[in-house]
């Protein structure tokens, strides 16, 4: 079935330096990934729908100089947290929706990764 | 505004039966997916609902009433490893999906 991946699974870095994760999707192509941040004992929290070939759309409240999408590819969004702060710590979850008529679920997540500032 | 609310915590026996409820108010509705997260994973599909009535899968069932705004996730046969976060979620109007905090499910033997 359609695979997602995400790289890294779990990251620690310094304050202050920059931290980029990737999201591909395997054997699809994906022109809308999603990029979510989920604070522990809370649910999903939309950040940005990447968008190939065009800028990335943020939600609310998120500050895109500070998370940089880059849909570089129809299988490839980065997303880099520059200047991390511990207070960035979180997991971060892509996604993407499977091409209809293959399966009945909306979007197929990564693995997530765990990133740790101190 | 938009609302999906579901019971934060829930506590059932291994071998038993249990369901998670989840009401909505949405603009507008696609449909409704049900997830399940374990601690420190991503989420897994379980089912979806846009019409009304149950599906069943398994050992797992969802039920959906879109004008009540409610759904169920039924889950038979508990087992250990169901013990787990499961999520609802909502696709609007814009084909967004809203999503619901959670319920985590602690299972007992």
């Amino acid at each position: 079935g359609a695979v997602v991946s995400q790289h890294p699974s779990r990251v620690i870095c310094k304050s202050g330096t920059s931290v980029k994760i990737e999201c591909r999707s395997l054997d699809f192509q994906a022109t809308t990934m999603f990029w979510y941040r989920q604070f522990p004992k809370q649910s999903l929290m939309l950040m940005a729908t990447s968008n190939e070939g065009s800028k990335a759309t943020y939600e609310q409240g998120v500050e895109k100089d500070k998370f940089l999408i880059n849909h570089a590819s129809l299988t490839l969004s980065t997303l880099t947290v520059t200047s991390a702060h511990p207070e960035d710590s979180s997991f971060y979850i892509c996604s993407a929706p499977y091409p209809a008529g293959g399966d009945n679920s909306p979007l197929h997540f990564g693995n997530g990764t765990r990133l740790t500032v101190t | 505004g938009q609302n999906i609310d579901q019971p934060t915590e829930m506590t059932a026996t291994e071998g038993a039966i249990v369901q998670i409820n989840c009401t909505y108010q949405t603009s507008g509705f696609n449909g409704l997916f049900w997830y399940q997260q374990h601690a420190g994973e991503a989420p897994t599909f379980l089912s979806y609902n846009v019409l009304d009535g149950l599906e069943e899968k398994g050992r797992f069932s969802s039920f959906l009433s879109r004008s009540k705004g409610y759904s169920y996730l039924l889950l038979k046969e508990l087992q250990m490893k169901d013990s787990a976060s499961y999520l609802c979620a909502v696709l609007d109007s814009n084909y967004q999906l809203i999503w619901g905090a959670g319920t985590k499910l602690i299972i007992k033997p």
